[in-house]
């Protein structure tokens, strides 16, 4: 089934600890993001890539970077992880960055407690 | 700054109509979405609006006015399954998009 798979599921963690993110795309998407959803709080862009090869900062990038080696993947790394990195984190794709109709296509989420 | 304004909870009943809305002030105005949010689940897409007017699409239909900042999805017939977080989000000038804290949508029977 085409779409996006995140991995793990659900982490608790350490703080301080180094933790990676992992997502997989197999639609052949330009574009990839990163968000945070926080109970209040509207989704929250961390990092994005535009295409493979290219990345850039959202609205919260501090503690958090990604690389995108390929098309398919788009991993996010906590480099030391703190407690208000807590939250469920969604990775998301699209065919193109900037156009119209860009619908985002969202994996179903990684929860995040870091103690 | 950029802010999108939605209504954090509303309740409604099963068959019955709701609207949700939507207001927002963006650095320019590239379009704007409504996506659907089951609770633990991922948000999906809905619709897409970036001409003032009436889209509609089953028992769904999602309005823009872009003169008032103002947007409105309409939920018809209202089933159980539709108890979910609607999420209103808009493209500005620099196609980023601007996600408004969702509305909770509780369905009654």
């Amino acid at each position: 089934i085409a779409g996006i798979t995140q991995a793990p599921t659900s982490q608790i963690l350490a703080a301080g600890r180094r933790m990676t993110l992992r997502c997989t795309q197999d639609m052949r998407h330009n574009a990839m993001y990163w968000y945070r959803q926080d109970l209040g709080l509207g989704l929250r862009l961390i990092h994005y890539s535009n295409t493979a090869g290219t990345t850039g900062k959202g609205e919260v990038p501090d503690g958090y970077s990604v690389s995108r080696a390929n098309t398919d993947d788009f991993p996010l790394t906590l480099a030391s992880a703190v407690p208000s990195q807590t939250s469920v984190y969604f990775c998301a794709s699209s065919r193109a960055a900037s156009s119209g109709a860009n619908v985002l296509t969202f994996g179903a989420g990684s929860r995040l407690t870091v103690l | 700054g950029q802010n999108i304004d939605q209504p954090t909870e509303m309740t409604a009943t099963e068959g019955a109509i709701v609207q949700i809305n939507c207001t927002y002030q963006t650095s320019g105005f590239n379009g704007l979405f409504w996506y659907q949010q089951h609770a633990g689940e991922a948000p999906t897409f809905l619709s897409y609006n970036v001409l003032d007017g009436l889209e509609e699409k089953g028992r769904f239909s999602s309005f823009l006015s872009r003169s008032k900042g103002y947007s409105y999805l309409l939920l018809k017939e209202l089933q159980m399954k539709d108890s979910a977080s609607y999420l209103c989000a808009v493209f500005d000038s620099n196609y980023q998009l601007i996600w408004g804290a969702g509305t909770k949508l509780i369905i009654k029977p």
